[in-house]
């Protein structure tokens, strides 16, 4: 149980181009979604936590016109890099709690993530 | 802020031996999660194990075991009878209860096992 599908696993834009990545949970309801970036060989940065019906937060240095996070339903979160660079290029993961929401310990789950190639 | 420290960029361990990873972490916090995830080449995140700081006992899943020193803020995972399917990055994580409830990663450990 508990599972989060990403899509797409792999894309590849025009520079200045938009790239959405969608992050659903199947069998569950997701009140909250981090979106984590993940350079080679580093660990995951958190960018943003995304609630449902509520503006994104975001991590100090994301920026926020760049990186649009919306999070519409309980089972749908999006991530859109807009304008996109190949400084931008990098593995984008999202993960939710496995509850569904805050504060039940459960750990959680995670996307398998997507690999974004600007050109 | 609370930092996660992982010493060991890389290990490598025999097929069927004993391996541990170390993990260290700084918080003002009492109550509080920590994780042991595993990340294959795949790059998909999979739960290693999960401790709870109010429970003494230390966790175990099989052949993963944390040694949990509340004290000394220490979290490391022991690998028995380690498999080839064990080598992946590992990543020690946190996150306070009741909080932002963010996870906080180490910067990882690339675990090798040895044919």
């Amino acid at each position: 149980g508990a599972v989060v599908s990403q899509h797409p696993s792999r894309v590849i834009c025009k520079s200045g181009t938009s790239v959405k990545i969608e992050c659903r949970s199947l069998d569950f309801q997701a009140t909250t979604m981090f979106w984590y970036r993940q350079f080679p060989k580093q660990s995951l940065m958190l960018m943003a936590t995304s609630n449902e019906g509520s503006k994104a937060t975001y991590e100090q240095g994301v920026e926020k016109d760049k990186f649009l996070i919306n999070h519409a339903s309980l089972t749908l979160s999006t991530l859109t890099v807009t304008s996109a660079h190949p400084e931008d290029s990098s593995f984008y993961i999202c993960s939710a709690p496995r509850s569904g929401v805050l504060g039940a310990g459960g750990g959680y789950t995670f996307g398998s993530g997507t690999r974004l190639t600007v050109v | 802020a609370q930092t996660v420290t992982q010493s060991q960029p890389e290990m490598s361990v025999q097929e069927a031996e004993t391996v541990t990873l170390s993990c260290t972490y700084d918080t003002s916090e009492s109550d509080y999660y920590l994780f042991w995830y595993k990340q294959p080449p795949s790059r998909q995140m999979i739960l290693v194990i999960r401790q709870e700081a109010y429970k003494q006992q230390n966790a175990t899943e099989n052949r993963f075991s944390v040694n949990f020193q509340k004290a000394a803020k220490s979290f490391s995972l022991k690998i028995s009878d380690s498999q080839l399917g064990d080598a992946a990055m590992y990543f020690c994580a946190y996150h306070d209860r009741g909080g932002s409830e963010k996870l906080v990663f180490g910067k990882g450990t690339k675990l090798t096992v040895n044919p």
